[in-house]
């Protein structure tokens, strides 16, 4: 059975300051997928990686995957107050989708 | 404007009572699913619909029917809701099941 975990759970940060977070698998997968969720709302799509060491950067979120390390981070460069938010990970290993836990992001002024 | 509409937004039932939340998606997207969200576990997927007349099970399907009669639409059917399907449902679709998916605004369920 596929697991995912993020870590962390939680992150409250200082606006300006970057963070990582992490998101590892138990089987092996070639496509992870990256989703923000704002409080009360939908899921929107931030990124999509189907290979072993794609990286994809938009604005301050940058996110990789390790296939081999069963990994993907999604790094946080100079956190604004926007980036507040719950973001999951997703893995597909075939046609169905496991989600992460979540974690849910907080950028203070 | 493209989207994914799902009806009713709210819901409260009562235990047994058949109920269908509809999905409905207008970018003529080939794959489609549904997931319940809970506290603290993300997104579990409950079925999902590679095409027309092609659905799945995911991993948390029971108590739940599922119908792909038509590419846009793709209904979530509790025929005897219990107590434990008191959740929030989002459906999603994507063009081809490994592009980014397009999530639904979400259903809110109470089962009493």
């Amino acid at each position: 059975e596929l697991k995912v975990e993020q870590n962390p759970l939680f992150l409250s940060m200082q606006e300006g300051k970057n963070y990582t977070i992490y998101c590892n698998y138990s089987t092996t997968s070639d496509r992870l997928y990256w989703y923000r969720q704002d409080p009360g709302k939908s899921l929107e799509s931030l990124f999509v990686l189907l290979s072993n060491g794609a990286v994809k950067q938009e604005g301050r979120l940058m996110a990789s995957l390790d296939t081999k390390a069963r990994l993907s981070t999604l790094h946080i460069t100079a956190a604004v107050h926007d980036l507040s938010a719950t973001y999951f990970c997703a893995v597909a290993p075939g046609q169905n989708f496991v989600f992460g836990p979540g974690t849910r992001l907080s950028v203070l002024p | 404007e493209a989207q994914v509409t799902q009806n009713p937004r709210y819901l409260i039932t009562v235990t047994g009572k058949k109920l269908t939340v509809t999905c409905s998606q207008n970018m003529n997207h080939e794959y489609m699913s549904w997931y319940r969200q809970d506290p603290g576990l993300g997104l579990r997927q409950i079925y999902y619909s590679m095409n027309v007349e092609v659905t799945d099970k995911g991993d948390v399907p029971e108590g739940y029917k599922v119908s792909r009669k038509e590419k846009r639409n793709f209904p979530l059917i509790l025929e005897s809701p219990s107590p434990n399907q008191t959740s929030l449902y989002f459906c999603a679709s994507s063009l081809y099941y490994y592009n980014e998916q397009f999530f639904g605004p979400g259903t809110r369920l109470t089962v009493l």
